[in-house]
């Protein structure tokens, strides 16, 4: 069984299109959170939800959009697509303050 | 803030080497520090987790430690093997922070050739 599992693994989409990932963990943690990964590979948080409240939003454009329907998911939708929000996406878990543990990702490409 | 540094960036050894790969951060006061691994095109496998009051923490053929009073941890790999190969990742969770706030280290890209 996958712990932490994100949808799509790929996806391909044109400028200004709307998208969304979804995101499940089955550990039972409390927390979850996004993280991108730009092309150099350097990983930057993007929000993270304990029990369902949004905990941390970064710096982040408000065409990106979280939603937690529960404790055990975590969504990520993103409007009016741009070439620079192509990156790898990943989804991670953790009890509060614990050890994370992430999803394979989600590999956004915006043409 | 936060910063944390990895170095060597790529580090190429031949299989059965012991090696040690090193993480330094700006800021002391952390809660934890955390030791992945990257194979290209995957998520990050949790390796070790070492909390702020830990020198050290081992699994199998990996042993990370902790000097906080320095602002380093170091990644010990014992009988490289070519499966070690992948990028490893160090991540930092200062004291007090907001939940998830993780400081990430760049990876050093470790090959391990037969």
């Amino acid at each position: 069984d996958t712990a932490v599992s994100q949808t799509p693994k790929y996806l391909v989409t044109q400028m200004g299109n709307d998208k969304s990932i979804k995101c499940e963990q089955n550990l039972g943690h409390d927390t979850m959170y996004w993280y991108k990964q730009d092309s150099k590979k350097f990983l930057k948080i993007m929000f993270s939800y304990n029990n369902k409240e949004l905990i941390i939003n970064e710096t982040v454009p408000n065409r990106f959009s979280p939603k937690s329907p529960d404790k055990a998911h975590l969504n990520l939708h993103i409007n009016s697509l741009e070439l620079g929000d192509s990156a790898v996406y990943f989804c991670a878990s953790s009890f509060t303050d614990g050890e994370l543990f992430f999803g394979e990702g989600s590999r956004l490409t915006v043409l | 803030k936060q910063e944390v540094t990895q170095i060597p960036a790529a580090l190429s050894v031949p299989e059965g080497e012991n090696l040690v790969l090193n993480c330094s951060f700006t800021d002391s006061a952390i809660y934890n520090l955390q030791w992945f691994r990257q194979d290209p095109g995957k998520g990050l496998t949790s390796l070790l987790l070492i909390q702020s009051s830990q020198r050290e923490q081992t699994s199998g053929r990996l042993n990370a430690s902790l000097d906080k009073s320095s602002g380093r941890s170091t990644l010990y790999i014992a009988a490289s093997q070519p499966g070690d190969s992948a990028t490893y990742l160090c991540a930092v969770r200062p004291r007090g922070s907001t939940l998830g706030r993780l400081y990430f280290g760049r990876g050093t890209q470790l090959t391990v050739w037969p």
